[in-house]
């Protein structure tokens, strides 16, 4: 079967830095993508990874590791703007739609 | 402004009621998705369609129906036949389903059935 999952909630700081874990098990792997939702709205497209390695993109990046099946998304910096769902997402194969996990609700405080 | 709509964003109905909600996108993209996100739940995939007149299935597909006469609309019908169809409905679109190519989504339709 197909299997994403990722912590439910995570707590940060202001100006501090967070790590969200994407553990994934899927019959093949196309690419990994990052969203972010905030509350009641559409998920908004942050970063995709398809080779293993670091992708930095301004305050975030997104980490791969293809043999372990695992991902993580980095915040530097952290703003109040930034609380919100994290959605990892998986293409089990070409011509498919994005498989997500379940999200990790982050609440930054001051 | 290119975009996917959604409309409307909020809808109420009558159990027992078939309700369509509409999804289109003036980006040009081959590829449509339906998803139903549920508290706690993430995104499940209902349908999705990688060219006009063409749809699959997704995980939870019972109870809804699709249709692909465009390639700019793809509308999603919750049938009474959908035993919980309260939840946030979300459509994307993407250029294709290629690899590298990810999906762009609608505001959303929060449909509320009592």
């Amino acid at each position: 079967g197909q299997n994403i999952d990722q912590p439910t909630e995570m707590t940060a700081t202001e100006g501090a830095i967070v790590q969200i874990n994407c553990t994934y098990q899927t019959s093949g792997f196309n690419g990994l993508f990052w969203y972010q939702q905030h509350a009641g709205e559409a998920p908004t497209f942050l970063s995709y990874n398809v080779l293993d390695g670091l992708e930095e993109k301004g305050r975030f990046s997104s980490f791969l590791s293809r043999s372990k099946g695992y991902s993580y998304l980095l915040l530097k910096e952290l703003q109040m703007k930034d609380s919100a769902s994290y959605l990892c997402a998986v293409r089990d194969k070409a011509g498919t739609a994005l498989i997500f996990g379940k999200g990790t609700t982050l609440s930054v405080s001051s | 402004d290119g975009g996917i709509t959604q409309s409307p964003k909020y809808l109420f109905r009558k159990e027992g009621q078939n309700v369509t909600l509409s999804c289109e996108q003036n980006l040009n993209h081959d590829a449509m998705y339906w998803y139903r996100q549920d508290p706690g739940q993430g995104l499940r995939l209902i349908y999705y369609s990688q060219i006009v007149n063409d749809f699959q299935k997704g995980d939870i597909a019972e109870g809804y129906s699709v249709s692909r006469e465009k390639k700019e609309s793809f509308p999603l019908t919750v049938t009474s036949a959908q035993k919980n169809p309260t939840a946030f409905y979300l459509c994307a679109s993407s250029i294709d389903q290629g690899a590298n190519t990810e999906a762009f989504f609608g505001q959303g339709t929060r449909l509320t059935v009592v």
